[in-house]
């Protein structure tokens, strides 16, 4: 059974800095893995997907990479803003089913000014 | 393009009530997804529809909840007879095909609380 998990759970850094969220899954076959975020009160957005196939993805200061022989992807966030405070969570898609999600518990981010 | 609507976006019943939450999907999506999201958890999987049809609904209880797609209309995520467990967010998402191949568009959530 697939089991994705975000450590840590939550994560103060100074305005400025640069820094890695961590999502591990158990099973390494999945169809790809996207990072959302969620801010409070509100949906999800959206910010990257990898395709299994693919080592990375950027989008503007985020960086994602995939590494599905170890289980592993992180969600690099350069030169972090008070606006990146938001919960980060990653899912992965199961080759089994090319619609169902399987969710990590999230990492909630607060970057101090 | 309003994207995903969902309403209510906050709903109090008593234990035994029903409660109906409802979606209306972005613009041109015709697949939509129900979650379910306890607090400090990552959000379940519950239903998946397109147009009239139920795909899966391998992530929804059997007893007491129900969910639809219309023809006409959004889509409606119905849960009988309430109880406290019931209490959470429940974010509905769309895409223009299957989730995992399609990028999501989430609602802003419906945040049930079972008195």
């Amino acid at each position: 059974k697939q089991e994705v998990t975000q450590i840590p759970a939550a994560l103060s850094v100074p305005e400025g800095e640069n820094l890695v969220l961590n999502c591990s899954f158990t099973d390494s076959a999945i169809y790809n893995l996207q990072w959302f975020r969620q801010d409070p009160g509100k949906g999800l957005t959206s910010l990257l997907l990898i395709q299994s196939s693919q080592r990375e993805q950027t989008s503007g200061r985020l960086n994602a990479s995939l590494d599905k022989s170890s289980g592993r992807s992180t969600l690099y966030i350069a030169a972090s803003q008070p606006g990146d405070s938001a919960t980060y969570l990653c899912a992965v898609n199961p080759p089994h089913s090319n619609y169902q999600l399987i969710w990590g518990a999230g990492t909630k981010l607060i970057i101090k000014p | 393009n309003a994207g995903v609507m969902q309403n209510p976006r906050h709903l109090v019943r008593r234990r035994g009530q029903e409660a109906r939450l409802r979606c209306s999907p972005m613009k041109g999506h015709s697949h939509v997804y129900w979650y379910r999201q306890l607090p400090e958890e990552g959000l379940k999987f519950m239903v998946y529809l397109q147009k009239e049809n139920i795909i899966d609904e391998s992530g929804m209880p059997k007893e007491r909840f129900s969910a639809e797609f219309p023809k006409e209309g959004p889509s409606i995520l119905r849960i009988q007879q309430v109880v406290r467990g019931d209490s959470a967010a429940y974010f509905c998402a769309s895409s223009t095909g299957a989730a995992g191949a399609n990028v999501l568009t989430f609602g802003a959530g419906s945040r049930l609380t079972v008195l």
